[in-house]
């Protein structure tokens, strides 16, 4: 089955910098790629997406880049804030059986220092 | 226009007993997503409900099941509670178009068993 595998665990910045997060899958028919911003004691929301007919996906400070090739995609935020400091989730899916089925990285814990 | 809704937020339980969690989709969603969420294992996929039917399945023991109804809210249930269940249980409703699409998280419910 999917496996995704998401680095780093943690990940501490200074406001204003840059943070790039990546992940890695395994299953070749995976076509859908989202992005998934948790606060503490919040529910996960969907901060970005990409499908796996798109290289790259821009909005506002987020992007999102996908190496179809290499099975692996990264989120990068720019000029980071305080209000970036969460729990980021990467996930894969598959419309092969027809199922909204998502496979989610571990997580990453991102720290941005004031 | 109402977001996922899960009932209860909380619930303690004593090993052995069972459980039956509940999830309200946004109007118009027929795909409803259940995830157990602990701080070692991230977000792992228990199953999935379209039309009534389940269409995708983790990998967990038959202990958990899920049922939908026609006006798409979604049950799941845990038998013979272990203390290794406690976790935070969330449920994604999605509108289905034969592609993926955002995947709207409730605010989960936190499962205690003691």
């Amino acid at each position: 089955g999917e496996n995704v595998e998401q680095h780093p665990s943690t990940l501490s910045v200074q406001e204003g910098d840059s943070a790039v997060i990546k992940c890695t899958y395994s299953d070749s028919a995976s076509n859908y790629f989202p992005w998934y911003k948790q606060e503490l004691g919040k529910r996960p929301q969907l901060i970005i997406d990409i499908r796996s007919n798109v290289g790259e996906k821009k909005d506002q400070r987020i992007a999102v880049t996908l190496n179809k090739t290499a099975k692996h995609f990264s989120l990068h935020i720019t000029e980071t804030q305080p209000e970036d400091s969460a729990v980021y989730f990467c996930a894969a899916s598959s419309t092969q059986g027809g199922s909204e089925k998502l496979v989610f990285g571990k997580g990453t814990k991102l720290t941005v220092n004031p | 226009k109402a977001g996922v809704t899960q009932t209860p937020r909380y619930l303690i339980k004593t090993r052995g007993q069972q459980v039956t969690l509940s999830c309200s989709p946004i109007s118009g969603h027929r795909s409803v997503s259940w995830y157990q969420q602990t701080p070692g294992q991230g977000l792992q996929f228990l199953f999935e409900y379209f039309s009534e039917t389940q269409r995708n399945k983790g990998n967990f023991p038959g202990r958990f099941s899920g049922r939908q109804f026609s006006n798409s809210r979604s049950e799941m249930n845990v038998s013979t509670l272990e203390l290794g269940d406690s976790a935070l249980y969330l449920c994604a409703s999605s509108w289905w178009t034969g592609l993926n699409t955002e995947a709207f998280f409730g605010q989960g419910t936190r499962l205690t068993v003691v």
